[in-house]
């Protein structure tokens, strides 16, 4: 079954420091790309960040760069998002999805059940 | 960067209903255009990508349409279980993607 799953969110003061993971199952990982997209309590979707399979390729939105590092170790199927300096409009459930990249449309087809991020003094 | 507008923001329709939400983009995304469903508590799903066709498993009552900047979603026949909220998504501008801020469809 292709699976991932997110972990390490939590409880941080603002300027504090989270580092999420995402454990990926039943794929091939390092033939994908991976990417990070976030959700505010009530609000839509925002797309965080992306990485290709073999790291060539690394993006972030405005409103996370320079605090955020998204990573992978293709050898421990796992993707990483380190995030500092966070800010109280950081809280968000943090997603981890598979990217079809842009030979196929840039699709997500597959999605963790998400890690919950607070960021509150 | 390339913006997303949904309408309507929310909908109300009854079972058997046929329903249709619309997605703008503000410049011309081609056919980059995905489409996701996302129930309360739960991780989006992709519904809909190229604009037009339908993820594997994606019950062909959903479809998609558009191309350039103006895109449809339509459920032809509204089932209990598509109650839930609606984002399209460019990926003109890969990877640097953005999401419409969705469409909750209610129960009438």
């Amino acid at each position: 079954e292709v699976q991932v799953v997110e972990s390490g969110g939590g409880l941080v003061k603002p300027g504090g420091s989270l580092r999420l993971s995402c454990a990926t199952s039943g794929f091939i990982f390092s033939g994908w790309t991976m990417d990070w997209v976030r959700q505010a309590p009530g609000k839509g979707l925002e797309w965080v960040s992306s990485i290709s399979s073999s790291n060539s390729y690394i993006n972030y939105a405005d409103s996370v760069k320079g605090r955020f590092t998204i990573s992978r170790d293709n050898a421990k199927n796992s993707l990483y998002l380190q995030m500092n300096s966070l800010r109280v409009e950081d809280t968000a459930v943090y997603y981890c999805a598979r990217d079809h990249g842009s030979g196929s449309y840039g699709r997500m087809d597959v999605w963790g059940q998400g890690t919950t991020v607070t960021v509150s003094s | 960067d390339i913006q997303m507008t949904q309408s309507p923001s929310s909908l109300s329709a009854s079972v058997g209903d046929r329903v249709t939400i619309t997605c703008r983009a503000s410049q011309s995304i081609s056919s980059y255009l995905n489409w996701y469903q996302q129930k309360p508590g739960k991780a989006p799903k992709l519904l809909i990508y190229g604009a037009s066709s339908l993820q594997n498993g994606v019950p062909s009552r959903f479809s998609g349409s558009g191309s350039g900047t103006d895109f449809t979603l339509t459920i032809s026949s509204l089932q209990p279980e598509d109650f839930a909220t609606y984002y399209c998504q460019q990926s003109y501008s890969i990877p640097m993607y953005t999401f419409g801020q969705g469409t909750k469809l209610e129960i009438k």
